[in-house]
Formats: C-alpha cells, sequence, structure tokens
C-alpha cells in the first residue's frame, strides 16, 4: 500500500478481555516496529522486527503482550487480560531496512485503545 | 537506554515568531530524524540528517545536526498556526529501534 495502514482506529475494550491490533506496513519494508504512546507524550518502543522474527522484543511490558509478524509483512500486537494502564495509542511503523542502517521510518495513524 | 531530551517541552507563541526546540543527548546517533504529530495522527517524517554539522532547510524550517552527532536542533521562522502540533526527534545507531525524544507541543496563536 501507499502508507502504514493500522486497524482498528479506535478500540474500546473491557478490563479483562484480549484485544488484536493490526499492522500494514509499507510493500516491501523488512523493518517493522511497535510504539506506544500515551496522552501527549512521547513514543515508548515495544518490539522490532526484521521479516518475520523480532530480534528485539525489550521494550514489551509485561508476559500479556505479544505479537507476530507473517509473510514479511502484516504484524498482529495482541494484549491479553487488558488492564486499564494498557490504554494508550499504540503505533506502528515500517522502514525498508533497519534502524542501524540510517533508514527512515514511516508511521501509521495508531489504533486508539482504551480500556474500562 | 538511550535518551533524547527535548526542549522545551511546551511552546505558545504568537504568528510570526520565530522558536527554536532543541534535542539532546549523551549518545551518539548515526542518523536523527524529526517528525510532527497531530492530534489523532501518526507522526509524520519532516527530515533525514545523518553528517555532523549538517543543516537542511525545508520552506520555513531548518534543522541542524550537532558537529558530534549528539544534538540537534529545529529552527521555525514566522510561525503559521498550520505550524502547530508536537515535534519530536529520533535517533538511529546500533540498536535495534529509533530512540524517540521527550516531544515538544507547540502552539501557534493566530
Amino acid at each position: 500500500g501507499a502508507g502504514v495502514s493500522q486497524s482498528p482506529s479506535n478500540k474500546v475494550t473491557e478490563k479483562g478481555k484480549d484485544v488484536e491490533l493490526r499492522c500494514d506496513p509499507i510493500s516491501g519494508h523488512t523493518a517493522l516496529y511497535w510504539y506506544r504512546q500515551s496522552l501527549g507524550q512521547g513514543l515508548e518502543f515495544l518490539i522490532y522486527f526484521q521479516g518475520n522474527s523480532a530480534p528485539d522484543k525489550s521494550g514489551l511490558p509485561s508476559d500479556r503482550f505479544s505479537a507476530e509478524r507473517t509473510g514479511g509483512s502484516v504484524s498482529t500486537l495482541t494484549i491479553q487480560r487488558t488492564q486499564q494502564e494498557d490504554s494508550a495509542v499504540y503505533l506502528c511503523a515500517s522502514s525498508l531496512q533497519g534502524p542501524r542502517l540510517n533508514t527512515e521510518a514511516f508511521f501509521g495513524q495508531g489504533t486508539r485503545l482504551t480500556v474500562v | 537506554t538511550q535518551l533524547l531530551e527535548q526542549s522545551p517541552q511546551f511552546l505558545s507563541i504568537q504568528e510570526g515568531e520565530n522558536l527554536t526546540v532543541y534535542c539532546n543527548s549523551s549518545s551518539v546517533f548515526s542518523s536523527l530524524q524529526w517528525y510532527r504529530q497531530e492530534p489523532g495522527e501518526g507522526p509524520v517524517l519532516l527530515v533525514t540528517v545523518v553528517t555532523g554539522g549538517e543543516v537542511k532547510k525545508l520552506k520555513r524550517l531548518t534543522f541542524q545536526f550537532g558537529d558530534a552527532r549528539k544534538d540537534s536542533s529545529l529552527h521555525i521562522t514566522a510561525a503559521q498556526p498550520g505550524d502547530t502540533g508536537l515535534y519530536l526527534c529520533a535517533g538511529s545507531n546500533t540498536g535495534n529501534q529509533f530512540y524517540f525524544g521527550t516531544g515538544t507541543s507547540l502552539t501557534v496563536i493566530p
């Protein structure tokens, strides 16, 4: 596609439920990233994919968070047993190459998750 | 942890004024990017700088990368209401992520 696409745009869920957030990166981009942004704040790194593998999961806040990427393209971020502190905007980005190669990251519009 | 500190955190100015936003770190970055984010949207890339001392201009915006590649600045000339948004710097080096700054929220009052 022309840009990074995320779905849904907004998600309201009850505490304790599981949610899945989807990211479609720019076609041909090998690197994919998930970040989290609390209201008006900077971006918190969650996970980095190179192809289908995740060499860096260091930002995942707990074992309730997991992510996968298939076919070197679409990625899904899953949050199990959601808590109110999970409420945030979840942003996905992709880049042509990994971040060590002076590449540029392009972001989707984000998924606003609200846990009630 | 490779921290990028931005200052000021909040800035409210009148239309037509000039402003500078700073992005500082103790770490060296191989490249640094600036983004602008509007409410309800993802960050949009403005520029990438890769060479120490590099200066890039984008209309009324001037970006500079420090000689030691540890800091950067964004200068806006004659600010307009359309410049309002959250400005984020991000650096990359040997890590597996783009390290984002703390953000500067700019409001330009007509």
